[in-house]
């Protein structure tokens, strides 16, 4: 099991472009979120998807839209990237939305926005 | 909704001593809590996660936390820490559907 992977690894922008994080997970997980990291801020949720064709805001949504494609892939998407976007961003899954559901987190993209 | 804090932002130890990070939640009723450990360069991990039961939580490692539901804290403990837990530890608390996280705490830990 490769776990969650995401792609890229890395990634520079300039202002206004557009792209696409791809995330995938092999662990049949109905739940997959998307995070981004600030240092000092911990981390907070951008988008959810609680199952296969159901998204939802997190505390972040500003500036990205998301698409759950199927039950593997979650991909998020930046429409014209802004400076304040460059950070670290985290794809996780977990089984259900259940409490006591564990997270399990991918290995991020580091994205810097010029 | 629910918040975390985590009053230690950078905590620097030597090798064998022992390790207490804080972390406390906003507000009481049933609460479903974990940390999570992020080493250098690597995603993020469970250590351990406590959501009823025995307060006194073990996890992987050697590490422990321990809820304490009056004082809305849940402590990650490590009785003699090593080089290798240099790394980030983030305390979360589930929110309804949502995972709420702290802001973290840098351990360097010093041969």
């Amino acid at each position: 099991n490769a776990g969650v992977t995401q792609t890229p690894k890395f990634q520079v922008l300039k202002t206004g472009q557009s792209m696409t994080l791809q995330c995938a997970q092999d662990m049949n997980h109905n739940s997959m979120y998307w995070y981004r990291q600030d240092p000092g801020m911990g981390l907070r949720l951008i988008y959810y998807s609680a199952s296969e064709g159901t998204t939802d805001k997190g505390e972040v949504p500003n500036g990205y839209n998301v698409s759950r494609l199927n039950k593997r892939e979650f991909s998020l998407r930046l429409e014209s990237a802004a400076p304040s976007q460059t950070s670290v961003y985290f794809c996780a899954s977990s089984e259900a939305l259940l409490a006591e559901d564990t997270q399990y987190f991918g290995p991020g993209t580091r994205l810097t926005v010029l | 909704a629910q918040s975390v804090s985590q009053h230690n932002h950078h905590v620097i130890l030597s090798e064998a001593a022992s390790l207490e990070l804080g972390c406390n939640y906003s507000y009481g009723g049933t609460v479903n809590l974990f940390w999570y450990v992020q080493y250098p360069g690597q995603h993020l991990q469970l250590l351990l996660k406590y959501f009823s039961g025995d307060p006194l939580v073990k996890g992987i490692k050697g590490f422990e936390a321990e809820f304490i539901k009056s004082k809305f804290s849940f402590n990650l403990r490590k009785p003699s820490v090593q080089w290798s837990d240099t790394a980030e530890y983030f305390c979360a608390v589930k929110d309804t559907d949502k995972l709420i996280f702290g802001t973290g705490t840098r351990l360097q830990v010093f041969p």
